[in-house]
């Protein structure tokens, strides 16, 4: 098992520019979800999605979207980019049940997004 | 709405020493717990988790957290520090129910000396 790979590992991007960090995982997880990384911030929750075709924000969702169409895949957009969106971007997958969610989650190793 | 609180941003102790993390949230009913180490440059890794019952939980690398309910604490410790056990330490709470949202506290960073 690869585990939750993200592509790209790095990426510097203009001011209004869009762009798509991609993740998958090979674990059948329903439960994936986004969080940013900042300093002082510690990890805050962007987006999350409990199976195909379901998503939610979470406790930062503006300037981020995000679709489910598959089990493996959770793409995160950034429609327009501002320089507030550097950050490091992890990706996390969990099995779900839909009532529980006792299940700890497994990140990927990150993506470092600067906006210029 | 869920909340954690890490009130401590560094924790310093000698090798050889017990160490202590702390940990507090805010969360309607009964929580799931969750703690994670985070190495340099490296995503987070899960080290235990309190689902319920016994109210010290065991986990990874000699780590172990003990719930408490009317302190709503969650403190990771450790009996002896290892210099290698010096990383990033998160905790996260997830509330009972339907809801997918797992918060995370702002981090406290261990540093072991040996």
């Amino acid at each position: 098992n690869a585990g939750v790979t993200q592509t790209p590992k790095f990426q510097v991007l203009k001011t209004g520019q869009s762009m798509t960090l991609q993740c998958a995982q090979d674990m059948n997880h329903e439960y994936m979800s986004w969080y940013r990384q900042d300093p002082g911030m510690g990890l805050r929750l962007i987006h999350y999605s409990v199976g195909a075709g379901i998503t939610d924000q979470g406790e930062v969702p503006n300037g981020y979207n995000v679709s489910r169409s598959t089990t493996e895949d959770f793409p995160l957009r950034l429609l327009s980019a501002a320089p507030s969106q550097t950050s490091v971007y992890f990706c996390a997958s969990s099995l779900w049940t839909g009532t529980s969610g006792s299940y700890e989650q497994y990140f990927g190793p990150g993506t470092r997004l600067t906006v210029t | 709405a869920q909340s954690v609180a890490q009130p401590e941003d560094q924790v310093n102790v000698a090798e050889g020493n017990p160490l202590t993390v702390k940990c507090t949230y805010s969360v309607s009913g009964n929580p799931y717990l969750f703690w994670y180490v985070q190495y340099p440059n490296r995503g987070l890794q899960f080290l235990l988790k309190y689902i319920t019952g016994d109210n010290l939980v065991k986990g990874s690398y000699g780590f172990e957290a003990e719930f408490n309910k009317s302190q709503t604490s969650f403190h990771l410790k450790k009996p002896s520090a290892l210099v290698s056990d010096s990383a990033l330490y998160f905790c996260a709470v997830r509330a009972r129910g339907n809801t997918g949202k797992l918060i995370f506290g702002q981090g406290t960073t261990l540093q072991v000396k040996p």
